[in-house]
């Protein structure tokens, strides 16, 4: 089976512009969730989608925004990008949706703000 | 809500047994602590979850004190493949799929020929 893939890998931003970052889960999987990561704050997380909703939500500004599609795709916006917006933005997908469980990662989108 | 608690980097020698703490002081009943851990450049990988009980897979150990404040992460024997960052997240859940999640700021462990 292929692995959660995210495009693109990498993103050069000027702030205040916006950005959407794509995310396709392993085949088969009904929930994505984001998370972001950065040298000082660590990971954190930003939203998981189950069934085209989203069901459960991190400490994130409304300027961070998501949606899943009804094949499971998973995609994340962020507008008026700010420079510490600058950082890695995990995808992942699980296969049960009743409640957490383990995750799959995908190599993430990394995302600079000049 | 739990908050956990890692110790920021630890060594280990090729061979021997890695133990990762992680203090969860305020974890509640229906709390779960769930590991991972991130080698460079990689998404995080998962290894291993737990909520009272001690469990153990193919890739580790895992040992929860019975007051489960605490826990430890066990590598039987570490091997260079297994330098990476651990990560420590509490999982708390608050019925119908909704759940919130802390995360530990990760242990890095550096395996030692």
């Amino acid at each position: 089976k292929a692995g959660v893939t995210q495009t693109p890998r990498y993103l050069i931003k000027t702030r205040g512009q916006q950005v959407t970052l794509s995310c396709s889960p392993i085949s088969g999987h009904r929930s994505v969730s984001w998370y972001q990561q950065t040298p000082g704050q660590g990971l954190q997380f930003l939203f998981e989608y189950f069934s085209e909703t989203q069901r459960n939500k991190g400490n994130f500004p409304g300027r961070f925004s998501g949606r899943q599609f009804s094949n499971s795709r998973s995609e994340m916006n962020v507008s008026t990008l700010e420079l510490g917006d600058s950082a890695l933005y995990l995808c992942a997908s699980s296969f049960t949706g009743e409640s957490y469980d383990e995750q799959y990662f995908g190599p993430g989108t990394r995302l600079t703000v000049t | 809500d739990a908050k956990t608690t890692q110790p920021p980097s630890m060594d280990c020698a090729e061979g021997r047994a890695a133990n990762l703490p992680c203090n969860h002081s305020t974890i509640s009943g229906n709390e779960y602590v769930y590991w991972y851990r991130q080698i460079h450049s990689q998404g995080p990988q998962y290894i291993i979850h737990g909520l009272k009980n001690n469990e153990t897979n193919e890739m580790a150990s895992l040992i929860i004190t019975e007051d489960r404040k605490s826990s430890t992460l066990i590598l039987p024997h570490a091997t260079l493949r297994d330098t990476a960052v651990y990560y420590c997240i509490a999982v708390t859940y608050s019925g119908a799929g909704s759940y919130q999640l802390t995360f530990g700021k990760g242990t890095k462990l550096s395996v030692i020929p």
